[in-house]
């Protein structure tokens, strides 16, 4: 079955500190992938896509995610947390080229990210 | 107005109300689409609208109907709710093309049944 799967529930960082957030993804195929993130009482804003083509993609807000296809994953980075990215993160998968998915998005868990000053 | 707005931003309502909620996009996208937001559960896809015509229904309870009266605008009328039917119910919209578009997303309206 396709899904997206996100292994950790809750991360806490310290700001200024590097992060990671994990995503595993089940396709046949490589599928469309993406990363929003979610602020309380807000809706989803998107942070980065992969389509297709070069496996590091960079976002907005200094995010970039990088796919692998050996490991299934595409995990969401950045360099240096700022207190402001405290949030709840979802990675999401579509089928992708040659996929019929009537733009159907699989949604992972959710990851809450907590910055600690 | 830019973007995806909804309304209203906060709904209660008793189990007998009819209620609807409201989707505008203002992003010229030729799809829309409804989602439920549950708390400790993904996201999951209710409707979807693409050129106007309903696609895909996601085993979703008779008592949600959408309406979709042109490219831009999305109801979604509710009758009958249980207290579980309390969530965030979240509208997206993108421009299809050859499947690589990318979902934007109102606010939300956080609904409650009492």
């Amino acid at each position: 079955a396709q899904s997206v799967t996100q292994p950790d529930i809750h991360i806490t960082v310290s700001e200024g500190a590097s992060l990671e957030l994990r995503c595993n993804y089940s396709y046949g195929a490589t599928p469309y992938l993406f990363w929003y993130v979610q602020s309380p009482g807000q809706g989803l804003q998107l942070l980065l896509k992969y389509f297709s083509g070069d496996t590091l993609v960079q976002g907005i807000k200094g995010f970039e995610a990088e796919f692998k296809r050996s490991q299934s994953s595409f995990n969401l980075r950045k360099p240096s947390v700022h207190w402001s990215d405290a949030a709840e993160y979802f990675c999401a998968g579509k089928p992708g080229a040659g996929g019929t998915s009537y733009g159907k998005l699989t949604f992972g868990q959710g990851t809450i990210l907590t910055v600690h000053p | 107005e830019t973007g995806v707005t909804q309304t209203p931003r906060h709904l209660v309502m008793g189990m007998t109300n009819k209620k609807s909620l409201k989707c505008e996009q203002h992003l010229g996208h030729n799809a829309m689409y409804w989602y439920k937001q549950s708390a400790k559960k993904p996201l999951e896809l209710m409707f979807v609208y693409s050129l106007e015509e309903r696609v895909e229904n996601n085993s979703v309870p008779s008592r949600f109907s959408p309406e979709c009266p042109n490219s831009s605008h999305l109801f979604l009328h509710l009758h009958t709710l249980q207290p579980e039917d309390s969530a965030l119910y979240l509208c997206a919209s993108s421009h299809r093309l050859a499947g690589r578009d990318e979902q934007f997303f109102g606010p939300g309206t956080r609904l409650t049944v009492l």
